[in-house]
């Protein structure tokens, strides 16, 4: 489930295996979806997006899985180096194609690899 | 490093008072966006301009407000500041026009502190 504030959801896995982040999104109307990356004392970096036609989408070590009947998106990173550690949070957009769009942001997951 | 700037890194001001921040985005880019990151809210998008006009509006409140001048660096103006308006501010530039479709590249932040 979600946390607030300092009590950000954990995920503890070892160099190499695989991880997977989950996203539990609200909007049902919402149309597309990013992933973000966010290193300590740094800005957000986009990992990958998805649109909301698509139910998977692969990047270079990461995919993004889409469940629409459930409103739920996961990322997975392949093969986990201690550099992938930090706060991943998705972002769903409702209205992506219009200037009129709705961007809301989940609290974030906090992954530690250890070496 | 992202190519987006943004001045001055910290802030600490009072409550009441107005401060202005200032973000460059990346050569090229005509969007940028604006969110704020406060530890009980998380991320939240503000507001995008394009080409120097406001594109969209998120949860930006009233006493804020931005512009995107002819040179495109952008400046969001936060006033009547309240103790919970502490939080880091964010400046992303991308070069598409509309909803944060695709890459952002976000800038490293200003950390404003309201006592």
């Amino acid at each position: 489930g979600e946390n607030v504030g300092l009590h950000l959801p954990t995920l503890s896995v070892q160099e190499g295996d695989n991880s997977i982040i989950n996203c539990a999104y609200s909007n049902s109307a919402s149309d597309y979806f990013i992933w973000y990356k966010q290193e300590s004392g740094k800005g957000p970096q986009f990992i990958i997006d998805i649109r909301s036609n698509m139910d998977k989408r692969q990047g270079q070590r990461v995919t993004v899985l889409l469940n629409k009947t459930v409103k739920h998106l996961s990322l997975q990173i392949a093969a986990t180096q201690p550099g992938d550690s930090a706060v991943y949070f998705c972002a769903e957009i409702e209205n992506s194609g219009g200037s009129n769009y709705k961007l809301t942001f989940g609290k974030g997951t906090l992954l530690t690899v250890n070496p | 490093d992202s190519g987006v700037t943004q001045t001055p890194k910290h802030l600490i001001t009072a409550t009441g008072q107005r401060v202005t921040l200032r973000c460059s985005p990346r050569s090229g880019d005509l969007s940028v966006y604006w969110y704020q990151q406060s530890l009980d809210q998380g991320l939240q998008f503000l507001i995008q301009y394009y080409n120097g006009e406001e594109r969209a509006k998120g949860n930006i409140l009233e006493r804020f407000s931005a512009q995107q001048f002819p040179d495109l660096h952008s400046e969001l103006n936060l006033s009547s500041l309240e103790l919970g308006d502490s939080a880091l501010y964010f400046c992303a530039s991308s070069s598409q026009t509309g909803a944060a479709l695709g890459t952002q590249y976000f800038g490293p932040g200003t950390r404003l502190l309201v006592l």
